[in-house]
């Protein structure tokens, strides 16, 4: 069946620093979601890419979808306290398949 | 708050026991998910509705579990005769579906604890 890969599953970072994630589809997706779950939380919509090859920005997030809309990345320039939590992609068809999550933590 | 709610927040339940869940979406959304999360990984699928229709179900959801959206809004999950594997946090979500489109919205959750 569909699956999407996400990595890494963690990421240890200073604050200041960068981070990304990475999701792969094994097939191709009509579109692809971000969400962030706070810890204790439940997952926020970040965004959706529909284009291929589609980038998006907010403040300090850039969002890439992929050419073949097979892979997708989450980019956060200098990180901060506020960023920490699990970050989800999720891929869609008909359903949405989730990745597993890459959990940010900042090191004090 | 015109968010999704969901009730209880939190059950302790024995073993063997039947516990049922309530979820009310976004009054306007056309579909509803349920999903299990446990710690460390992603939303597990279980099933969704569109309008009162239940148009799929996750094959790794047993007989013990069954999902009602008996009038298109509100929908309930019931788990008979639990399990401790059943403990997890029951995510529920809403989206209003369109061609392009299908961002969910979720509750805050259900964390259950079987004894």
């Amino acid at each position: 069946g569909q699956q999407v890969m996400q990595i890494p599953q963690y990421q240890h970072v200073q604050e200041g620093e960068d981070f990304t994630t990475y999701c792969n589809s094994s097939t191709t997706l009509s579109n692809i979601q971000w969400y962030k779950q706070r810890p204790g939380g439940h997952p926020v919509f970040l965004i959706q890419l529909v284009k291929s090859g589609e980038v998006k920005k907010q403040k300090r997030l850039t969002f890439q979808f992929g050419e073949a809309k097979k892979n997708s990345s989450l980019h956060i320039t200098a990180t901060q306290t506020t960023d920490v939590g699990t970050y989800f992609c999720a891929g869609s068809n008909y359903q949405l398949i989730w990745g597993a999550g890459t959990k940010l933590i900042i090191k004090p | 708050d015109t968010g999704v709610s969901q009730d209880p927040r939190h059950k302790i339940t024995k073993r063997g026991q039947n516990v049922t869940f309530r979820c009310d979406p976004i009054s306007e959304h056309n579909r509803l998910y349920w999903y299990r999360q446990t710690l460390g990984q992603g939303p597990e699928f279980l099933t969704y509705f569109q309008n009162e229709a239940q148009l799929e179900k996750s094959r790794l959801l047993s007989d013990r579990f069954s999902a009602e959206r008996p009038k298109g809004s509100f929908s309930t999950l019931e788990i008979q005769r639990t399990e401790q594997g059943d403990s997890a946090m029951y995510l529920c979500a809403s989206s209003y579906r369109t061609n392009s489109r299908d961002t969910q919205y979720f509750g805050p959750g259900t964390r259950l604890t079987v004894l």
